[in-house]
């Protein structure tokens, strides 16, 4: 398996413009996790799902930010309009059963999208 | 609140020292702790997890960590450093409500030669 790809790898952008985030995760996974990351804030758990439904939103910072999982192969994170305070890196994750005390299971990552806001 | 804190921003140790980078953890009963490693312009890859059972856990790279139950710590430990294992060390943990997994703030690990 190629591991979870995600695209872009780099994304520069004006304040204003509409971003999307394209991850494809593990084949087989039934997780997918959206983290954000950021000198200031660290590691945060935006949104995840579980075979393709969300589950839990709260990290998502504000009604700009949206995210979907149309099939068991894709999702993307949507921003629109974006600020410069969204320039981060942004992961996305899968795992074969829960994570948390549902289950003790490895999240595989992807390299990430470096997004610049300007 | 996070279930999980690393209280060092960076840890520097010369080249084939032992290395210690900490994690503290604040969920009751035995939670399952994971590590994590980061290099420059990468993801995080997966280290080793402790479930349950024996409190020393191995893991890759020649990782390991140690669970400690009346300290609460999970130190990741290696007896001999590389140049290679510099890097962003990350200590994850369940949250409060147990449903998913929150990671520490993260420790730059710098070996020296």
């Amino acid at each position: 398996d190629a591991g979870v790809i995600q695209s872009p790898r780099h994304e520069v952008t004006e304040m204003g413009q509409e971003v999307t985030l394209r991850c494809k995760p593990i084949s087989g996974h039934d997780y997918l996790f959206w983290y954000r990351q950021t000198m200031m804030r660290g590691l945060e758990l935006l949104i995840y799902f579980n075979n393709n439904v969300p589950i839990d939103d709260s990290g998502m910072p504000e009604d700009r930010f949206s995210a979907k999982m149309p099939n068991a192969s894709f999702s993307t994170l949507k921003i629109q309009p974006s600020e410069p305070r969204d320039s981060a890196v942004y992961f996305c994750a899968s795992s074969l059963g829960g994570a948390g005390n549902t289950g003790a299971n490895v999240l595989t990552f992807g390299a990430g999208s470096r997004l610049t806001v300007l | 609140a996070q279930s999980v804190a690393q209280p060092e921003d960076q840890v520097n140790v010369a080249e084939g020292n032992p290395l210690t980078v900490k994690c503290t953890y604040s969920v009751s009963g035995n939670p399952y702790l994971f590590w994590y490693v980061q290099y420059p312009n990468r993801g995080l890859q997966f280290l080793l997890k402790y479930i349950t059972g024996d409190n020393l856990v191995k893991g890759s790279y020649g990782f390991e960590a140690e669970f400690n139950k009346s300290q609460t710590s999970f130190h990741l430990k290696k007896p001999s450093a590389l140049v290679s294992d510099s890097a962003l060390y990350f200590c994850a943990g369940p949250n409060n409500a147990g449903n998913m997994l929150t990671f520490g703030g993260g420790t730059r690990l710098m070996v020296k030669p």
